[in-house]
């Protein structure tokens, strides 16, 4: 079955830190743009973060950057985002999703999502 | 950052409606731009890409149009199915952006 799976979230204090994963399945992880989208509670769509493979780049929404790293290990069909210096407006729902990347930077395949609260 | 801005925010049509969602850019996109529906506590669900190719396994009452900067997602019929908020996301640029999303209600 195609699917992402996402995990790693819960509750942490602000200044804080904490590691997503997304596990893929069913398709072949290599070829697609990978991203972390995330949504905030009763609020709209946020994309965060992309990793591509080929050429190899990572793109990071503002207000994440210097705080946010995204990576993927191929031999393991995983993508990651590991967050730090947490803050109360990161608070969201994470979604794992890809692309196709180039010019089809659309999200054709999404997780559940898993929830981070950052909250004292 | 390329703004995407929908309107409206919220409609509310009855079972058999005709409804149409319009989504603008704040500069051209020509036509990098899809649409997702997402319902509650669901993760969202790609409905049409690159403006107007619909997605397989979407139903056909479902279209898009538009390019440059002024877009539109119309639901031909609708269905009690279709009660969902409705995104427009572009992807002209390498920061994707989506708009605020149009929730649509049924009566």
């Amino acid at each position: 079955e195609v699917q992402l799976v996402e995990s790693g979230g819960g509750l942490v204090n602000p200044g804080g830190s904490l590691r997503l994963s997304c596990a893929a399945s069913g398709f072949t992880f290599s070829s697609y743009t990978m991203n972390w989208v995330r949504q905030a509670p009763g609020k709209g769509l946020e994309w965060v973060s992309s990793s591509s493979v080929s050429p190899s780049y990572t793109y990071y929404t503002n207000s994440v950057v210097g705080r946010f790293t995204i990576s993927r290990d191929s031999a393991k069909n995983s993508l990651y985002l590991q967050m730090s210096n947490l803050r109360d407006e990161d608070t969201a729902i994470y979604y794992c999703a890809r692309d196709l990347g180039g010019a089809n930077r659309y999200f054709d395949l999404w997780g559940q999502g898993t929830l981070v609260t950052v909250s004292s | 950052d390329v703004q995407m801005t929908q309107s409206p925010s919220t409609l509310s049509a009855s079972v058999g409606d005709r409804v149409t969602i319009t989504c603008r850019a704040s500069q051209t996109i020509t036509y990098w731009l899809a649409w997702y529906q997402q319902k509650p506590g669901k993760a969202p669900k790609l409905l049409i890409s690159k403006a107007s190719i619909l997605q397989s396994g979407v139903p056909s009452r479902f279209s898009g149009s538009g390019s440059g900067t002024e877009f539109t997602l119309t639901i031909s019929s609708l269905q009690s199915d279709d009660s969902a908020i409705y995104y427009c996301q572009q992807y002209n640029t390498y920061f994707p952006t989506f708009g605020q999303g149009t929730k649509v209600e049924i009566k």
